[in-house]
């Protein structure tokens, strides 16, 4: 159980294009999604957290207007990397919890992130 | 910042236990410590969380000291799968959010 899809793995796109990166928890409803990035060698980075039917949340330094999240269900949550330059090349990562109440404790899962690439 | 640290690197012998230690110090009474693992170019996976008892499950065992300042995550019989890096994390106070420390690079030596 507990299994987030993420899509797609790859991508290698020119500059200036805009790339959608799809998150999906499979098995379970998720309320609230976040969005990661790594640079190599690097920790995972939180980006924002997004939560069903409601704006994100934006962590410090993380423009909202480059990096454009929706969650428009239970189930789904994209990034949009809008107008990419070769310095948003890095390894995008979502994670998804879901539940409330007496789950408030259980863990994120995390999909297996989205290396992109712009040239 | 984080709220956890933990040693940059470890090696174990293939076979033999391994033992990742985490201090969290500041950690509050009703924070849990959850325990993941990244494999090169793959997403963290989750291995095993804890409040205060210990916890096993089929991946490790998880020992919490009594004050809670600090854990051990236990691999009992370490492969060179079980090569990645090890992320222990609190979360922050009155969030779901992870901050991710730099976690520790195990590598298990045939």
């Amino acid at each position: 159980g507990a299994v987030v899809s993420q899509h797609p793995s790859r991508v290698i796109c020119k500059s200036g294009t805009s790339v959608k990166i799809e998150c999906r928890s499979l098995d379970f409803q998720a309320t609230t999604m976040f969005w990661y990035r790594q640079f190599p060698k690097k920790s995972l980075m939180l980006m924002a957290t997004s939560n069903e039917g409601s704006k994100a949340t934006y962590e410090q330094g993380v423009e909202k207007d480059k990096f454009l999240i929706n969650h428009a269900s239970l189930t789904l949550s994209t990034l949009t990397v809008t107008s990419a330059h070769p310095e948003d090349s890095s390894f995008y990562i979502c994670s998804a919890r879901g539940g409330q109440g007496a789950g408030t404790n259980q863990p994120q899962h995390f999909g297996d992130g989205t290396r992109l690439s712009i040239l | 910042d984080a709220k956890t640290t933990q040693p940059p690197s470890m090696d174990c012998a293939e076979g033999r236990a391994a033992n990742l230690p985490c201090n969290h110090s500041t950690i509050s009474g009703n924070e849990y410590v959850y325990w993941y693992r990244q494999i090169h170019s793959q997403g963290p996976q989750y291995i095993i969380h804890g409040l205060k008892n210990n916890e096993t499950n089929e991946m490790a065992s998880l020992i919490i000291t009594e004050d809670r300042k600090s854990s051990t995550l236990i691999l009992p019989h370490a492969t060179l799968r079980d090569t990645a890096v090890y992320y222990c994390i609190v979360r922050v106070t009155g969030t779901y959010k992870y901050i991710f420390g730099t976690g520790t690079r195990l590598k298990v030596l045939a």
